[in-house]
């Protein structure tokens, strides 16, 4: 079985940056996705880790680090659509299905 | 617009009832999965398919029963609905030969009311 943590809410300022974090317990790890969601809308992917280490695109980065089951996504400059829900997702060993975390609610604030 | 089709998007139906919902993968995707997603338990995983045939079975009720047809849309049956059951289904779908194929492109999603 899997087990993932993240923080229920953050709030940030607009042109700010924030660092989401994530937390994982697997038997066997292939994988971490970032997914955005908006409220009532379809999840949108964002990132995917399967090696140590920092992946970049645009605005959005995330970090891997398998030895310590651990994960951030790091928004720049923020703006306000950025205000959504923010999902972890891991992919173990074997399988191509996903293990979301409860996700995390980003407000950001003019 | 992630490719994937999902209908209806709304759905408002009585305990006791049963009903369909309808999802049209990425064209090249062979893998479909299927999501429910309330307000306090997150995006739970329900079934897979690959190719026609179930590949993995998540924490899907046994009221709840999908397919995957030869043109590999994929159909979700609800049936003994009870109030629990309102949430937002969505269906995902991934594959093809591309580095995107680990990927899963989500569905709008059907919001489900049971009444």
């Amino acid at each position: 079985g899997q087990n993932i943590d993240q923080p229920t809410e953050m709030t940030a300022t607009e042109g700010a940056i924030v660092q989401i974090n994530c937390t994982y317990q697997t038997s066997g790890f292939n994988g971490l996705f970032w997914y955005q969601q908006h409220a009532g809308e379809a999840p949108t992917f964002l990132s995917y880790n399967v090696l140590d280490g920092l992946e970049e695109k645009g605005r959005f980065s995330s970090f891997l680090s398998r030895s310590k089951g651990y994960s951030y996504l790091l928004l720049k400059e923020l703006q306000m659509k950025d205000s959504a829900s923010y999902l972890c997702a891991v992919r173990e060993s074997g399988y191509s299905t996903l293990t979301f975390g409860k996700g995390t609610m980003l407000l950001v604030s003019p | 617009d992630s490719g994937v089709t999902q209908t209806p998007k709304h759905l408002i139906t009585a305990t006791g009832q049963r009903v369909t919902l309808r999802c049209s993968p990425r064209s090249g995707d062979l893998s479909v999965y299927w999501y429910q997603q309330s307000l306090d338990q997150g995006l739970q995983f329900l079934i897979q398919y690959y190719n026609g045939e179930e590949r993995a079975k998540g924490n899907i009720l046994e009221r709840f029963s999908a397919q995957q047809f030869p043109d590999l849309h994929s159909e979700l049956n609800l049936s003994s609905l009870e109030l629990g059951d309102s949430a937002l289904y969505f269906c995902a779908s991934s594959g093809g030969t591309s580095i995107t194929k680990n990927i899963q492109y989500f569905g709008a999603g059907t919001r489900l009311s049971v009444l």
